[in-house]
């Protein structure tokens, strides 16, 4: 079974441009949840969907990123403008609705903003 | 400030040795994940403890949640290279949001 699928897996980019990453979950999740990993903070939940609609978003550091849900094999997480301080590893994963289900994680979008 | 406290941070130890690694808070929460996670990776679970005072066993490795549902550890017998990696607990709540503390890298040196 195919397991989260994130895309690219490493992105190198010039500060103020636009980084888009995308993640496909597991078919059948109700939740998809998008996470930022820095060795100085670990790893941080920044927003997360259930069938499809945001239901928290208060991790998002700051106006310049969004997260989009228009289908249920489909998300996006955008910066705009980037900036270097965005650089680390982000992490989309996806659940089964039901409580103390396991969250199956993608490998990550190594970000670095130069 | 981590909502879940882990120790240590970092963890050398020789194959064949034991360990022991725990995860602390002082909120309650109903369930308790551990993950590991390899470079390169996402996190993969490992189990899941929900049961104040539960103990779950996985072949060497024992995992055990407080009986106050605030702390757990994750106790490794005869540790083996494989077991090298990034171990992650996370506390979960009832809005299936889970709280991730900092982690705990394990070296096991053959």
């Amino acid at each position: 079974d195919a397991g989260v699928i994130q895309s690219p897996r490493h992105e190198v980019t010039e500060m103020g441009q636009e980084v888009t990453l995308r993640c496909k979950p597991i078919s059948g999740h109700d939740y998809l949840f998008w996470y930022r990993q820095t060795m100085m903070r670990g790893l941080e939940l920044l927003i997360y969907f259930n069938n499809n609609v945001p239901i928290d978003d208060s991790g998002m550091p700051e106006d310049r990123f969004s997260a989009k849900m228009p289908n249920a094999s489909f998300s996006t997480l955008k910066i705009q403008p980037s900036e270097p301080r965005d650089s680390a590893v982000y992490f989309c994963a996806s659940s089964l609705n039901a409580g103390n289900q396991p969250q199956h994680f993608g490998d990550g979008t190594r970000l670095s903003i130069l | 400030t981590q909502l879940l406290e882990q120790s240590p941070q970092f963890l050398s130890i020789q194959e064949g040795e034991n360990l022991t690694v725990y995860c602390n808070s002082s909120s309650v929460f109903s369930s308790l994940q551990w993950y590991r996670q390899e470079p390169g990776e996402g996190p993969v679970l490992l189990v899941t403890v929900v049961t104040g005072g539960e103990v779950k066993k996985l072949k060497r490795l024992t995992f055990q949640f407080g009986d106050a549902r605030k702390d757990s550890s994750l106790h490794i017998t005869a540790a083996q290279p494989g077991d090298t990696g990034l171990y992650l607990c996370a506390g979960g709540s009832n809005d299936y949001k889970l709280s991730f503390g900092a982690g705990t890298t394990v070296t096991v040196r053959a």
